[in-house]
Order: structure tokens, then C-alpha cells, then sequence
């Protein structure tokens, strides 16, 4: 079964702008963390949320899990263009092994 | 910040060749992956290494892989025979415990010709 699948595939937007985004994955988990790629590059740790936690935030990230809708959400506030990357949520449901979603391409226009 | 190091970068391979993608992880961490990203696509998992063996592995990582820690610091994934489906981007991981943040790796690019 699919886990982790980002909605949407693709978002631009502007500067300033608030950019969401969505993941929702099928299986009981453990916890889901959110990865940012840059095009080429590695995957870079964001944000970790356990299953028993609704709400947590970096800096300029929030991210929310609902475990009744099995969904969670990336919002990122007041973009800047160096925000633009590929963002993926990667759920752990067992033994440490995560499945990636297909991600969201995310750009921000200066 | 401690970070998971890999090489080569980039590596061009004949079809048939073995390779060997190094990784050292994060100093303190016991559990270890390979995780693959064909262009395009999805990160899929590969295998994951503790405690000096393979805890779990992917349908992906058949005969033709194997993983070894060779030392206190090294972990590397061996594809003995590659193929033009191997070209992709492989990913090393790391973590201190099951459950806890998982630290990738800048990739080695594989393209095989």
C-alpha cells in the first residue's frame, strides 16, 4: 500500500506567501518526519512528529498529524526563493524504516 | 552538526561492473540504511543494518547487493553486477535509535552505461 502521499505535486508561489503542504499515509506509524531535497541533493531533516503529538514547530515550519484522518500538514511561513526544494514526508511505522511519499515541489518567486 | 558522509559524489559504471558506495554514519548512531532514489521517483527503502546484520531488507535488494560494516566507522553497499536499472541516486542513513530523527546523507549518484 502507498504511504506518505504529498498533495500537492506542485505548488509556486510568491515571497512572503505561506506554503502547505499535505501527507497522508494509510498504516498505523510510529512517528513521520518531513525531509526538504534540493535539486540533486540529499535529504534534509526537518521536522520529526510521534504519533502521540498533534502539533510541533521549527523556526518557520509547523507541522500538524492527525492520526484519526491519518493525515499531516507542512506549512511554512513567509517563504523566501531559498525555501524552493522538493519536500517529502517519509512515515516510520516499524523498525526505523521509513516510505516516502512522491513529494511536493515547491517554488517561491522573488 | 554531526552528518552522514558518503562517497563517491558521482560514479559512472559499466554494465556488469561491481561497485562499492561508501558511507560513514553519524558517530554514535547504531542503526544504519541504503535507501535508493531513481530519477524522478520516490526514495525507496533498501536495507537496514544493526547490530552487524541485516535487520530488514527491500524485494528491491535482491542477490546482487550486499551491505557490510567493515570497521568501526564504515558501511558500505556492494552491487556485485550492476545493471542499467541500478543508475540512481543511493542514500546512506543513520539514527541513534529506532523511532528517532533518521540522518541521510548527501548521496552517491550512480549511473551505469
Amino acid at each position: 500500500s502507498q504511504q506518505g502521499e504529498e498533495d500537492p505535486q506542485a505548488l509556486s508561489i510568491q515571497e512572503g506567501e505561506n506554503a502547505t503542504m499535505n501527507c497522508s499515509y494509510k498504516t498505523s506509524i510510529n512517528n513521520l518526519q518531513w525531509y526538504r531535497q534540493n535539486s540533486g541533493r540529499g535529504l534534509v531533516h526537518l521536522i520529526l512528529i510521534r504519533s502521540n503529538e498533534r502539533e510541533k514547530h521549527s523556526g518557520r515550519l509547523r507541522v500538524t498529524l492527525d492520526t484519526s484522518k491519518k493525515s499531516s500538514s507542512l506549512l511554512i511561513t513567509a517563504s523566501r526563493a531559498a525555501d524552493t526544494a522538493s519536500y517529502f514526508c517519509a512515515t516510520d511505522n516499524q523498525g526505523g524504516k521509513l516510505i516516502f511519499g512522491q513529494g511536493t515541489e515547491l517554488s517561491v518567486k522573488p | 552538526e554531526p552528518e552522514v558522509t558518503q562517497t563517491p559524489s558521482h560514479q559512472v559504471t559499466q554494465m556488469g561492473q561491481e561497485v562499492i558506495l561508501r558511507c560513514v554514519p553519524i558517530s554514535n548512531h547504531l542503526y544504519f540504511y541504503w535507501y535508493r532514489q531513481i530519477l524522478g521517483q520516490k526514495v525507496e527503502f533498501l536495507v537496514s543494518f544493526y547490530n552487524n546484520e541485516i535487520s530488514e531488507k527491500s524485494e528491491i535488494f535482491d542477490d546482487q547487493f550486499s551491505v557490510e560494516r567493515p570497521d568501526g566507522s564504515n558501511f558500505t553497499l556492494k552491487i556485485r553486477s550492476t545493471k542499467l536499472e541500478d543508475s540512481a541516486m543511493y542514500f546512506c542513513a543513520s539514527t541513534n535509535g529506532i523511532g528517532d530523527t533518521i540522518y541521510f546523507g548527501e548521496g552517491s549518484w550512480l549511473t551505469v552505461v
